[in-house]
């Protein structure tokens, strides 16, 4: 079956510390994961795709499909980087999404 | 450019009532999906439609209809109202053919069943 698991419900660290948010998944095809993030009184809205490789607002992830991880990085943490990120995984390229639960980052000052 | 918009933003219900949530698109998109967010959950995946037709449907039973008109609004109905179905409902709209996997998403309908 077709899982997202995030394991850590909260992850809190301090300004300029690393930071590692954990996904893994579940799936018998090939993956398209994503983050999404979601600030403080904002929508749910898309931070990066595993196929554009990309790095937006400092954060990375690397699909490693040996482990079926996704885990979102980023070496310097910024406060405004507080916010709920949720890992997603695209059925069949359908544009429909399985979400983890979620990981709460606070970035202490 | 417009975004996704949703109605009511919050309401409250009593068990065996039905509901109807309603989402406009982001313009120039062709596609909807509404998703059920508990609390303390990640977003579950309802039903998708494009071109007006369902189009994938997740593990919900079938008192969670939809419907998506021509200008690709659309509108969530929900019979006879469980105690569990209070959730936060979200929909998202996104262009099928980009194959970019984006979705835009609303802020949600908050709905308690009493």
């Amino acid at each position: 079956a077709q899982r997202v698991t995030q394991p850590e419900k909260l992850l809190s660290v301090f300004k300029g510390a690393p930071v590692e948010l954990k996904c893994n998944y579940s799936y018998s095809g090939s993956p398209e994961l994503f983050w999404y993030v979601q600030y403080s009184r904002q929508r749910l809205q898309l931070l990066l795709r595993h196929i554009s490789r990309e790095s937006i607002k400092g954060f990375t992830a690397d699909l490693n499909k040996g482990e079926t991880s996704f885990h979102l990085k980023k070496p310097f943490a910024q406060e405004e980087d507080s916010a709920m990120y949720y890992c997603a995984l695209e059925m069949d390229s359908s544009y429909k999404l399985i979400f983890g639960s979620g990981t709460r980052l606070l970035v202490r000052p | 450019e417009t975004g996704v918009t949703q109605s009511p933003t919050h309401l409250i219900k009593t068990r065996g009532q039905q509901v109807t949530l309603r989402c406009s698109s982001q313009s120039g998109h062709n596609t909807v999906s509404w998703y059920q967010q508990a609390l303390g959950q990640g977003p579950q995946f309802i039903f998708q439609y494009y071109r007006e037709e369902e189009n994938g449907r997740g593990n919900f039973p079938p008192r969670f209809s939809g419907l998506q008109f021509p200008n690709y609004s659309s509108e969530l109905n929900v019979n006879a109202l469980e105690l569990n179905d209070s959730a936060l409902y979200l929909c998202a709209s996104s262009f099928m053919g980009l194959n970019t996997g984006e979705l835009f998403f609303g802020e949600g309908s908050r709905l308690t069943v009493l």
